[in-house]
């Protein structure tokens, strides 16, 4: 079964709207929670989280971790068509070294 | 910058052939990634490596095999390939934390 569920799977917005992706997950022995942005090419980097309730933030994004609902979130204010992408979920476990991925939610701002 | 590189960003294979992905990082990092990425799947994991020489089976190891001779540089190759090893591969690098650093992928067509 799938260790890292996100949601939605995918998402049409208007330019101006706030979004929230959601990745809820289910491993043994939690280490670290991430979120990629991936275009038409690689995936990048956007945060690690291994603490709850701290808030990351970069400019019009943000994340939050919840180690005891075992979920996180990423928000999106005033999306723009640069956003659109899919948004990769994966955490990584303790004494592990592969990340587990979620399988992706494309998000699509309309302008 | 952490920088990895693929060898090729698209090939075309015929179905047998033996196919050969490369992938170098410049960052001196120890652990080193394969995945493939297909619709709707998202991510999976098919090799990875540790150290030199070393390698673990990722989620679906059949049909790949993996060669590093070399701190740099992760091979995944195609014994014999398939049609359904048509897919975008990419590679991935990362050092003793979870952030895992991406190459720009090769798409892989099998005909």
């Amino acid at each position: 079964e799938d260790k890292v569920v996100q949601s939605p799977l995918s998402l049409v917005v208007h330019e101006g709207d706030t979004v929230t992706l959601n990745c809820s997950y289910e491993v043994t022995n939690f280490r670290s929670l991430l979120w990629y942005k991936q275009e038409k090419k690689a995936p990048t980097f956007l945060f690690m989280l291994t603490s709850s309730g701290i808030e990351k933030k970069s400019g019009r994004l943000s994340s939050i971790l919840d180690k005891k609902e075992l979920f996180s979130i990423l928000n999106i204010t005033a999306t723009q068509t640069g956003d659109s992408a899919v948004y990769l979920c994966a955490v990584g476990e303790q004494a592990g070294t592969a990340l587990i991925f979620g399988k992706g939610t494309t998000l699509s701002v309309s302008s | 910058d952490v920088k990895v590189t693929q060898s090729s960003r698209y090939l075309v294979k015929r179905t047998g052939e033996k196919v050969f992905l490369e992938c170098v990082q410049d960052m001196d990092h120890e652990n080193m990634f394969w995945y493939r990425q297909d619709p709707g799947l998202g991510l999976r994991l098919i090799y990875f490596s540790y150290d030199v020489k070393m390698k673990e089976k990722g989620d679906i190891p059949e049909g790949y095999s993996v060669s590093r001779e070399k701190k740099e540089r992760f091979s995944l190759i195609l014994e014999s390939a398939s049609t359904n090893q048509t897919s975008m591969y990419l590679c991935a690098s990362s050092s003793e934390g979870d952030t895992q650093y991406f190459g720009p992928g090769t798409r892989l067509t099998v005909l």
